[in-house]
């Protein structure tokens, strides 16, 4: 089993839509959790950190529940520009700060 | 501040041969990462370094080495180039903060193909 498993998609969605992304990860004691946004052939950029209250920005907002190991990403009023992967990426913790990345998930929003 | 910076952006290699690709951050981060992304796939960790003279293998680390001479500087090295190390390479850099761990920041990378 992977570490980290995604959808791979692609999700190919209208301007407007809201559309969901879910993850899972395989290790109980994994810490800290992210959304990472990456756009063809360019490297990867933080979007958000995921929390167990949840959290919101704009409109992005991220959910994690720890009992079922699962995280997900909720975009609302989809833009073109939001087109991109989406990957889930979760630190195991220790004193290396290594993250484990999912494979990603092809968001297409389409006009 | 530049970040961090990967050069070259594009190399073609002949199986056998050998380079390095550089690595660079401005940041004065103390933890700095090698990654390697095949098409399809999530990146995968070749090494890391806690810090000027200190590295370490991660998921993926044969066929490459490292050093660590400066905090600024973390090249890879390739010794002898097979068509498996086709990918993209990713730098990566990051540090404590007093509440914990700040993201990690990643160089634009070098799409390298061994032919």
């Amino acid at each position: 089993r992977k570490e980290v498993e995604q959808d791979p998609g692609p999700f190919n969605v209208p301007e407007g839509a809201t559309v969901a992304f879910n993850c899972t990860y395989s290790n109980s004691a994994s810490q800290s959790f992210f959304w990472y946004r990456q756009d063809c052939r360019k490297e990867p950029k933080l979007l958000m950190s995921v929390y167990s209250s949840g959290n919101e920005d704009g409109r992005f907002t991220a959910q994690l529940n720890r009992a079922s190991q699962y995280i997900s990403l909720l975009i609302r009023d989809s833009k073109l520009s939001d087109s991109a992967t989406y990957l889930c990426v979760v630190n195991n913790g220790g004193a290396t700060n290594k993250l484990i990345f999912g494979t990603g998930t092809l968001l297409a929003v389409q006009p | 501040n530049a970040g961090v910076t990967q050069t070259p952006k594009f190399r073609i290699l002949k199986i056998g041969q050998s380079m390095t690709l550089q690595c660079t951050q401005d940041m004065n981060h103390n933890y700095m990462y090698w990654y390697r992304q095949d098409p399809g796939m999530g990146l995968k960790l070749i090494y890391y370094s806690v810090g000027a003279g200190i590295t370490d293998k991660g998921e993926v680390p044969n066929g490459y080495n490292v050093s660590r001479s400066t905090t600024e500087d973390f090249p890879l090295r390739l010794e002898l180039a097979a068509p498996s190390q086709t990918s993209v390479y990713f730098c990566a850099s990051s540090t404590r903060l007093a509440g914990g761990w700040d993201t990690q920041y990643f160089g634009p990378g070098t799409r390298l193909t061994v032919l």
